[in-house]
């Protein structure tokens, strides 16, 4: 399985962050798994953004604010986030990670994206 | 949301040490406690799920113990490759929340 994330860079404050994860040698529409995205900011520790599941279902860190939403593209095999209305806090490397549902391994993300830069900068 | 501290923030060792990191939950988290290493520049990777289950293809020196509330990484004999920063998170309840981390170094 491989976990692989795209999107731009820069962003400005005010606009809306998309990343997309393309995952390879699985399918996201397993019942098996979330597909999660989580964040850190340079130097810093690791923040749990949201998962989505294959039905569509979505849980989100409130943290943010209702600004994240998490969505899925089965014909692409691909899933993306989008956080809208970013300032500079947003700024952090973001991962996308594959986390087990089922009873036994609820929960790990034991596979995950190299991450993706994104820098909120006017 | 479920607040995880760890202890110490920071270690060092040498190769051939037994090195030990707490974690610690806010509330009862079973045994919903995962523990990953990160090298700079990399994504995480999962070393011990479940408090004490060892990820496939993670060296047997690692090793995760406790329950509740309170949690423990031990590595045996500290090998050149082990230097990395490691991270405990709890899955019991979303938002899942991970701690600050440890950094162990020469």
């Amino acid at each position: 399985v491989q976990l692989q994330e795209s999107g731009p860079g820069l962003l400005r404050p005010s606009q809306t962050l998309s990343l997309t994860c393309t995952v390879s040698g699985g399918s996201i529409n397993s019942g098996e798994f979330y597909w999660t995205w989580i964040r850190q900011p340079a130097g810093k520790g690791l923040e749990w953004i949201g998962r989505m599941y294959s039905s569509g279902s979505t849980d989100y860190n409130p943290s943010l604010n209702n600004r994240v939403s998490i969505s899925a593209d089965t014909s692409t095999n691909q899933f993306s986030l989008k956080l809208r209305y970013v300032t500079a806090a947003d700024t952090a490397v973001y991962y996308c990670a594959r986390e087990c549902r089922i009873s036994g391994c609820y929960g790990r993300a034991d596979y995950w994206g190299q991450g993706n830069l994104v820098t909120v900068s006017s | 949301d479920i607040q995880m501290t760890q202890s110490p923030s920071s270690l060092s060792a040498s190769v051939g040490d037994r090195v030990s990191i707490t974690c610690r939950a806010g509330q009862s988290i079973i045994s919903y406690l995962n523990w990953y290493q990160q090298k700079p520049g990399e994504a995480p990777q999962l070393l011990i799920y479940a408090a004490s289950s060892l990820h496939s293809g993670v060296p047997s020196r690692f090793s995760g113990s406790g329950s509740g509330t309170d949690f423990t990484l031990t590595i045996n004999s500290l090998q050149p490759e082990d230097f990395a920063t490691y991270f405990c998170q709890q899955s019991y309840s979303v938002p899942f929340t991970f701690g600050p981390g440890t950094k162990v170094d020469i």
